[in-house]
């Protein structure tokens, strides 16, 4: 079955970056986007952007422009998203989603990462 | 960006009784060459990542209970819970993949009464 993995929690400092990764399995890499979504505590899912995993092309939300990078590795099926000029505000869960087959939705998902920016 | 709102922000609903969310989007997210509306129901619980109930609005996922729907066009959306179980209790959110950057509403949580 379609399994996303993603690397475990982090604490950072602020002005740190970050770096999570999300391992596939279960079907072929190439043929999907993959898509970065956090949610901070207490506030709604925010998409971050995404790649297409064939050919590395990415799109992010002018939110993050500039200071969130997303690649990947089809040699080990694995997904990465670095986060920079981290800030307490940074704090969150993070997810890798695959797009499906037929639109721009997310399924399925990683089981998240937490990200925590203290100093 | 396409701002998504949901109502109510909770409610408490009693075991086999029914529950309706509502989505509303800034702008129509039914693209009209295809007359498909391009949005997207999940349902997040504790310690678990989003599930995906409904898309297209109104196309149940595999394997999702018959007891979730969804209905609505444009800008104006709903899902509706037939009959609340147990397991039912978590946050519902709309999502719209129109355009980009892909937005959410706040979610809507679901509790027994």
């Amino acid at each position: 079955q379609v399994q996303l993995v993603q690397s475990g929690a982090e604490v950072k400092k602020p002005g740190a970056s970050v770096k999570v990764s999300c391992k596939t399995s279960g079907y072929t890499f190439t043929t999907y986007a993959m898509h970065w979504v956090r949610q901070a505590p207490g506030q709604r899912l925010e998409w971050m952007g995404w790649i297409n995993a064939g050919n590395g092309d990415t799109k992010y939300s002018q939110k993050f422009q500039g200071r969130v990078t997303i690649t990947r590795d089809t040699s080990a099926n694995t997904a990465y998203m670095e986060l920079s000029s981290l800030r307490s505000e940074d704090t969150a869960v993070y997810y890798c989603a695959r797009g499906s087959t037929g639109g721009n939705w997310f399924d399925p998902w990683g089981q998240g990462t937490l990200v925590t920016v203290s100093s | 960006d396409i701002v998504m709102t949901q109502s109510p922000d909770s409610l408490a609903v009693s075991l086999g009784e029914r529950a309706t969310i509502n989505c509303k989007s800034s702008q129509s997210v039914l693209y009209s060459s295809n007359n498909k509306n391009y949005l997207v129901w999940y349902q997040l619980k504790p310690g678990q990542p989003p599930k995906v109930l409904i898309y297209w609005a109104s196309t149940r996922e595999s394997g999702v209970p018959d007891r979730f729907s969804g209905s609505g066009s444009g800008t104006d959306f709903n899902l509706t819970i037939s009959s609340l179980q147990a397991e039912d209790v978590a946050v519902y959110y709309c999502q719209q993949y129109y355009d980009t950057p892909f937005t959410f509403g706040p979610g809507t949580r679901v509790d027994i009464k």
